[in-house]
């Protein structure tokens, strides 16, 4: 069976500040990795995601996150944030051997002036 | 090139009516899924079409259905709504199953 968890529900953060979003992932099979993120009445759209080969990926809008397969973790990182960052983030995971996505339920970062 | 497309954008229908949403691919894109979003439930999967052919589907009741044409542009439809079934429908293209998926906007579905 394969799950996601998203540790966090509500992130605050300061303008400029650095911010960690923590995702843990269960899975019986390899599966690759994607962070998503949500603005209020959009889709979802891609931030990055870890297929294969480096551990650390890095995606749009400054974000990387760095795969730990010790750990079955994917956390999310960015160093600076920004006011216009503020939004709903979801942690994806995808069997390599299935057909669909199973997301976390997502984790709200909300960026302080 | 032009992304997911979902239509209607907002929906809203009477408790016992039925629904049918729209989904167009991204050109090339064979494989098509859907999924539900709500406050409590987050993202659920709903069903998975590659090529015409359902090759996944989710724990949702049979009143949920789905089909996907020869131009891979796909239909969910939702039979006897109840209150619950109120929703962001979110429907995701990507060349096969497991590659990079493109999410459309969503149609807003509001049962009443």
């Amino acid at each position: 069976a394969q799950s996601v968890t998203q540790l966090d529900s509500q992130v605050p953060v300061f303008e400029e500040a650095p911010v960690e979003l923590r995702c843990n992932y269960s899975s019986s099979v390899s599966v690759y990795l994607f962070w998503y993120v949500q603005y209020p009445n959009q889709g979802l759209q891609l931030l990055l995601k870890y297929l294969s080969g480096s551990t650390l990926v890095k995606g749009i809008n400054g974000f990387e996150a760095e795969f730990n397969k010790s750990q079955t973790s994917f956390h999310l990182r960015k160093p600076s944030v920004h006011i216009s960052d503020t939004a709903e983030y979801f942690c994806a995971a995808y069997p390599n051997t299935g057909n669909q996505f199973y997301f976390g339920t997502g984790t709200s970062l909300t960026v302080i002036p | 090139k032009a992304g997911v497309t979902q239509t209607p954008r907002y929906l809203i229908k009477t408790r016992g009516q039925q629904v049918t949403l729209s989904c167009s691919p991204i050109s090339g894109h064979r494989s098509v899924s859907w999924y539900q979003q709500t406050p409590g439930q987050g993202l659920q999967f709903l069903f998975e079409y590659f090529s015409e052919t359902q090759r996944n589907k989710g724990n949702f009741p049979g009143r949920f259905s789905g089909r996907q044409f020869s131009n891979s542009r796909s239909e969910m439809n939702v039979s006897t709504l109840e209150l619950g079934d109120s929703a962001l429908y979110l429907c995701a293209s990507s060349l096969q199953a497991n590659t990079e998926a493109f999410f459309g906007q969503g149609t807003r579905l509001t049962v009443v």
